[in-house]
């Protein structure tokens, strides 16, 4: 069936680094794709989707681009803040699969002053 | 617009009792859906409903029963509930399936099973 891979945390990474949390996925056909964030003590937000390839998704100066050929979503951003720190969760929904979003495991990003 | 609400934000019960936790959107949204959150193991899917009227299960299902009340409303029983419970609970909706199925979320109960 469906599923999500991500890279395991915790991160840790000083303000104004480059970040890269890596999400892989396996499904038939073409999944739609997101990154949800969650900030301490809060519900997830969606950050971004792309729904077919080469789609690129972008929020917040985060950017993913859906891969079709590595069936890769990463996330990117060039320069990060400590307001950044939270945990991030690559999801893909597939109509074939119900109406259930598969969620990865979820990463945790730390960024310090 | 206050989204997806849900109620109570915390929540401490002995192992046996029983509770409902409360979601509500605002969206005009078909389809809701209830997720439990466990370390390391991201989101599970335990009950949804695709309309007004109808459920189905998730991925774990087993504890639990879920109520469609109307279009807005869509609760989470448990009716006897055992320390494996202890989890922070999402609702979530969307406009339907379709092919995209964007998802909102409430801000999550904490719930400890003692």
């Amino acid at each position: 069936g469906d599923s999500v891979t991500q890279m395991e945390g915790p991160v840790t990474l000083s303000e104004e680094a480059f970040l890269t949390i890596n999400c892989t996925y396996t499904a038939t056909g073409y999944p739609s794709l997101f990154w949800y964030v969650q900030y301490p003590g809060e519900g997830l937000q969606l950050l971004l989707k792309a729904t077919k390839a080469d789609d690129k998704g972008s929020n917040k100066g985060f950017e993913a681009t859906y891969r079709k050929e590595t069936t890769s979503f990463h996330l990117e951003k060039g320069s990060v803040q400590v307001s950044d720190s939270a945990v991030y969760f690559c999801a893909l929904f597939h109509s074939n699969s119900g109406y259930a979003l598969n969620f990865g495991k979820g990463t945790s990003l730390l960024v310090t002053p | 617009n206050a989204g997806v609400t849900q109620t109570p934000k915390f929540q401490v019960l002995k192992t046996g009792q029983s509770m409902t936790l409360q979601c509500a959107q605002d969206m005009n949204h078909n389809s809701m859906y209830w997720y439990r959150q466990d370390p390391g193991m991201g989101l599970r899917l335990i009950y949804y409903s695709a309309s007004e009227g109808t459920t189905d299960k998730g991925e774990v299902p087993n504890g639990y029963n879920v109520s469609r009340l109307n279009k807005r409303e869509f609760s989470l029983r448990l009716e006897s509930a055992a320390p494996s419970q202890t989890s922070v609970y999402f609702c979530a909706s969307s406009t339907n399936g379709g092919r995209v199925n964007e998802q909102f979320f409430g801000p999550g109960t904490r719930l400890t099973v003692l």
